[in-house]
Parts: C-alpha cells; structure tokens; sequence
C-alpha cells in the first residue's frame, strides 16, 4: 500500500535560520509530488509542484525552494527563514499516469519561525 | 483555475444526516469533483470523487446535479468524529499536472 511520511512534525527555528523539510512516499513510482502551506486559519495554498526527478515548478514567489533528488523523495528548504514563513507545510502526491486520481497527503509539519 | 464555493460553517447533530453543498458553475466537462477534509492539526483525508453519476463509498456519497454546476457532499449519520474542515475541489483535467486548488472550505461542527 502506499504511504506518505513527512517529518519533522513540529519545529521552531529563528529568523534567518536555514530550513529543510523531507518528505517521502512508499507503495508507488513516479508519481506528481506537491508541497502546500496553510499559513492560518484554513486554506491550503500549493507552493510547488513536481511531475519528475529534478522538475520543479513554482506557484508563488518566495523565500522557498523546492528539489526532487529521487523519484519519491520531495524536499522544501530555505536558506533565511523569515517570521512570515510559519505555517503548517504539507507535502501530497497524487498518481495521474491513471485518468483520474484522489490526493495523499502527509500529517504536516508545524514550522514557527521565532 | 475553476473555482468552488462552500458556506463557510455548518452544524449538525449526532447521528443526524449532513448535506454539504459546493457551487461550481464554472465546471468543466472533464474536471472532476473532489471532496477532501481535514482534522484539526492534520493533513487532508480524500473523502470522494465523482465525475457525472453519483457515488457512494463507505466515507460518505457525493450527489452531482445534472447540469455538473453544483454537488452535495453526504455524511449519511454525522459523528463527533466527522468534524472537520471539508474541502469541495475541482481536479481539472488537461495539462494542469494533477494540481488541486483549494479554497476555505465548511467547517462542520457537530452537537453530540
């Protein structure tokens, strides 16, 4: 079966700190791999998107990048975090090789930049 | 992006029936509706989905009017558990790379 594993689930870094978030998906191959943020209240808002090793793309400007050095392995860094950068960061991943497909989403991390 | 709306709260009782309604006048004929929800603290659980014809899962069913400009998300006997923020969303097809758009969703409340 497939799985979705995101860590940390919590963490507290200061202002101008480097940050990486990892996440990892099991059970599939090549799947559309999607990092969103849910910065208060609700709403997710999608920051990258990934449809293969090395290809990223990016929905808003900002202090984030993304990379996919393996085939299920998605990862979201900044170099200088800033205070506006907390948020609720969730990594998903979806298999559209099939017409039509549900989202997976990881449990999310919890990031409060101090 | 195709764009949903969904009443920002609703309430229910325990073991009562839960209509949940999005609007989505802009739909095309190949988008597909998603309902997801979220717990709080949580990542977002896939609920359903559907494209035309109703469905039914052990989750919940979905009701899609004719014309496709409108769905109803249906808790059959709400639970304390199925108060969530739920998330109608249009999975557009084509060359949007699988992206789902989401936006603020209803937040049920349930009354044991």
């Amino acid at each position: 079966s497939q799985t979705i594993h995101q860590w940390p689930a919590t963490l507290v870094q200061p202002v101008g700190s480097p940050l990486s978030l990892e996440c990892t998906v099991e059970g599939t191959s090549n799947p559309n791999l999607y990092w969103y943020r849910q910065a208060a209240g609700r709403g997710l808002q999608l920051l990258f998107y990934s449809v293969g090793i090395g290809q990223i793309s990016s929905e808003v400007p900002q202090n984030l990048s993304a990379s996919r050095p393996q085939d299920r392995q998605f990862i979201l860094s900044s170099k200088k975090l800033l205070l506006s950068d907390s948020g609720f960061y969730l990594c998903a991943w979806r298999e559209v090789s099939r017409s039509n497909t549900e989202a997976f989403f990881g449990q999310g991390t919890r990031l409060t930049v101090v | 992006d195709a764009k949903t709306t969904q009443p920002n709260s609703m309430e229910s009782n325990e073991e009562e029936p839960v209509h949940l309604p999005c609007n989505h006048s802009t739909i095309s004929g190949t988008d597909y509706i998603h309902w997801y929800r979220q717990l709080p603290s949580q990542g977002p659980e896939y609920v359903i989905h559907g494209l035309t014809s109703n469905v039914n899962n052990r989750m919940a069913s979905l009701a899609i009017a004719e014309d496709r400009k409108s769905s109803t998300l249906i808790l059959h006997r709400a639970t304390l558990r199925d108060a969530a923020v739920y998330y109608c969303i249009l999975a557009v097809g084509g060359t949007s790379y699988g992206k789902l758009t989401f936006g603020q969703g209803t937040i049920l409340t349930v009354h044991p």
